[in-house]
């Protein structure tokens, strides 16, 4: 099946610095990759979908300057953390769709990994 | 919230027992997808179903919808201690929307 990879699995970070994560589909293009925070023991929270070639869509809640979202390329996204706060700390998991498999092959939605990321 | 709701929280058996986890939803939906976690892990799809579908067979597992009630169900037969994680449902309004909105889960406890 189609993988997704996260970058990097795990971060610690002082509060107030900023953090990457990067989320790439391996081996097939996605024009909309999608970003989740998780905390523990509770369910995916979607944050925002991440549109190639243009902004990304946030969620009511979340703040788009917080959150920065990249998609230069149809097998790339980044989630920048700014300013990180321990209250930030949290899974992060991103996914995408192969959006060019075409017919209801599409539907289905592939996992990175996730990163946890812990703010001192 | 549109979150859907999954009963139990949590269950917990012995190898080679049923399991039954439930979902609700609160909109007309596309498809309805399962996913399980492994601890701190990422996501795993398991099965899809679409909201022309009652039922769909995936080696043990065994998924229903029920659009009238917007509840579907997970059926995992024949338990393994491997099989113990989490188990999120996830509904998919349309390909317009394209976003999934996850249940809050089951968590599973298959215990040798």
């Amino acid at each position: 099946g189609a993988v997704v990879s996260q970058h990097p699995s795990w971060v610690i970070c002082k509060s107030g610095t900023s953090v990457k994560i990067e989320c790439r589909s391996l081996d097939f293009q996605a024009t909309t990759m999608f970003w989740y925070r998780q905390f523990p023991k509770q369910s995916l929270m979607l944050m925002a979908t991440s549109n190639e070639g243009s902004k990304a869509t946030y969620e009511q809640g979340v703040e788009k300057d917080k959150f920065l979202i990249n998609h230069a390329s149809l097998t790339l996204s980044t989630l920048t953390v700014t300013s990180a706060h321990p209250e930030d700390s949290s899974f992060y998991i991103c996914s995408a769709r192969d959006t060019l498999a075409g017919g209801t092959s599409t539907d289905t939605q592939y996992f990175g990994p996730g990163t946890r990321l812990t703010v001192l | 919230s549109q979150q859907g709701e999954e009963d139990p929280q949590a269950l917990s058996i012995q190898e080679g027992e049923n399991a039954t986890m439930n979902c609700s939803y609160k909109t007309s939906i596309n498809n309805l997808q399962w996913y399980r976690q492994n601890s701190g892990r990422g996501l795993v799809h398991l099965i899809l179903i679409r909201s022309n579908e009652r039922e769909k067979h995936s080696g043990r597992l065994r998924v229903t919808l029920d659009t009238s009630k917007k509840s579907s169900s997970l059926l995992i037969t024949a338990s393994r201690a491997a099989d113990t994680a989490s188990y999120f449902c996830a509904t998919d309004r349309s390909i317009s929307f394209q976003k999934l909105v996850f249940g809050t889960g089951t968590r599973l406890l298959v215990s040798p």
